[in-house]
């Protein structure tokens, strides 16, 4: 079946240190790939996309590369803040329908 | 451009209780999405409409929960009635049409059943 598998929170991380969170995925065929990111009280908003194998998604200062020899799609961003504390969610769509990772608490301390 | 609205935001209500939760989707958004957020969880979808047509609703629980979208617009979801277990943020999200690949959430209503 389709799945997709975050690592486990909660993050905590000094300011302007680097942030990876990792993500693997199961699937079948070709699917697209997205981190969403929920700021506390709040929705899920988009924070960035791959739609297939080799492609780099960007936004904010966020990047995710899709990676389909290892079923992954790790977000990583070089320099943290404190405004990026939230949680972040990996997902999958296989065209028919989304498949959310459990999610991943990141917390930035000053 | 106007994101999805869901109202009410909050809702608190005691167990046996109904309820109802509405979503106004992005304009022109033909598929609507209706999912459960358990806490420390990611969302589970509950019920996909693609226009006025449930096309997928093979999560939701028929024999308490209900939900429509007249007109392939807004969509309203129903509880009746609602158990201690419901207790969660339930998300609304639209996209274009059933082959675009992002959807665009809304804020969610949190309920909270006593």
């Amino acid at each position: 079946g389709n799945s997709v598998t975050q690592m486990e929170g909660p993050v905590t991380l000094s300011e302007e240190a680097f942030l990876t969170i990792n993500c693997t995925y199961t699937a079948t065929g070709y699917p697209s790939l997205f981190w969403y990111v929920q700021y506390p009280g709040e929705g899920l908003q988009l924070l960035l996309k791959a739609t297939k194998a080799d492609d780099k998604g960007s936004n904010k200062g966020f990047e995710a590369t899709y990676r389909k020899e290892t079923t992954s799609f790790h977000l990583e961003k070089g320099s943290v803040q404190v405004s990026d504390s939230a949680v972040y969610f990996c997902a999958l769509n296989t065209g028919n329908q989304f498949y959310f990772g459990t999610g991943t608490s990141l917390t930035v301390i000053p | 451009e106007a994101g999805v609205v869901q109202s009410p935001r909050y809702k608190i209500i005691e167990k046996k209780q109904p309820v109802a939760f509405w979503c106004n989707p992005i304009s022109g958004h033909n598929t609507l999405y209706w999912y459960r957020q358990n806490l420390g969880q990611g969302p589970e979808l509950l019920i996909r409409y693609e226009n006025e047509e449930a096309v997928d609703d093979s999560q939701l629980p028929k024999d308490r929960f209900s939900a429509e979208r007249l007109k392939g617009v807004d969509s309203t979801l129903k509880i009746q009635p609602a158990e201690l277990g419901d207790s969660a943020v339930y998300l609304c999200a639209s996209s274009a049409d059933r082959g675009a690949d992002t959807q665009y959430f809304g804020p969610g209503t949190r309920l909270t059943v006593l």
